[in-house]
């Protein structure tokens, strides 16, 4: 069964300072794709940032990079220059791609960031 | 585009009544899926709908149904409440198409069961 892991519960980041939120994940198939949400205190989650299992290259979006090392099993979300409104916690998830469907969204535990000025 | 909307925002109900949630996906996604977030737990799948069939679903007890409309439009029914049903409730719409099946996420709904 598949299964990702955060280690980091929480974390605190000066404000213009870049953080690093790692993942791990333990699949044997071959076909996923990795996603990355954050979840503000209002509840709703927002997606940030996708790799895909055959992707060669890390994927980027704005402040947003993925570091993925695919023969260790991490996806590791890097933030840039953050910002106070960066203060969330941030979800790692996984899902796998069959034949003709993706499966369910697997996410892990969370890690909190708290950006301080 | 208007995004996933989730109706009601909030709930509070008493055990053993039922429960009836509404999802609208975002326009031209097909695919709905259904999670239950609560703080001991974590996030949970309940269960995806597709073109008006089940298609995945995850460990919950029969209370829990739902049901996918032909204009994609999703409702979830929870019967017999109990406390530990209290939860975010957050739906997801994806295109279902050819390529990367991201989930956009709506608000949610927070249930209080008393």
């Amino acid at each position: 069964a598949q299964k990702i892991t955060q280690t980091q519960p929480g974390m605190f980041v000066q404000e213009k300072e870049a953080v690093t939120l790692d993942c791990t994940y333990d699949t044997s198939d071959q076909s996923y794709g990795l996603f990355w949400y954050k979840q503000p205190s209002s509840g709703e989650m927002i997606f940030l940032i996708y790799q895909g299992s055959y992707d060669e290259q890390n994927a980027t979006e704005g402040r947003y990079s993925l570091n993925f090392q695919k023969a260790r099993k991490s996806a590791n979300l890097v933030i840039s220059a953050s910002q106070l409104g960066d203060s969330a916690m941030y979800f790692c998830a996984m899902r796998l791609m069959t034949t003709d469907s993706w499966g369910k969204l697997q996410f892990g535990a969370g890690t909190q960031v708290v950006v301080t000025p | 585009k208007a995004g996933v909307t989730q109706t009601p925002r909030y709930l509070i109900k008493t055990r053993g009544q039922q429960v009836t949630l509404s999802c609208s996906p975002i326009s031209g996604h097909r695919s709905v899926s259904w999670y239950q977030q609560t703080p001991g737990q974590g996030l949970q799948f309940l269960f995806e709908y597709f073109s008006e069939t089940q298609r995945n679903k995850g460990n919950f007890p029969g209370r829990f149904s739902g049901r996918q409309f032909s204009n994609s439009r999703s409702e979830m029914n929870v019967s017999t409440l109990e406390l530990g049903d209290s939860a975010l409730y957050l739906c997801a719409s994806s295109l279902a198409g050819a390529g990367v099946e991201t989930q956009y996420f709506g608000p949610g709904t927070r249930l209080l069961v008393l």
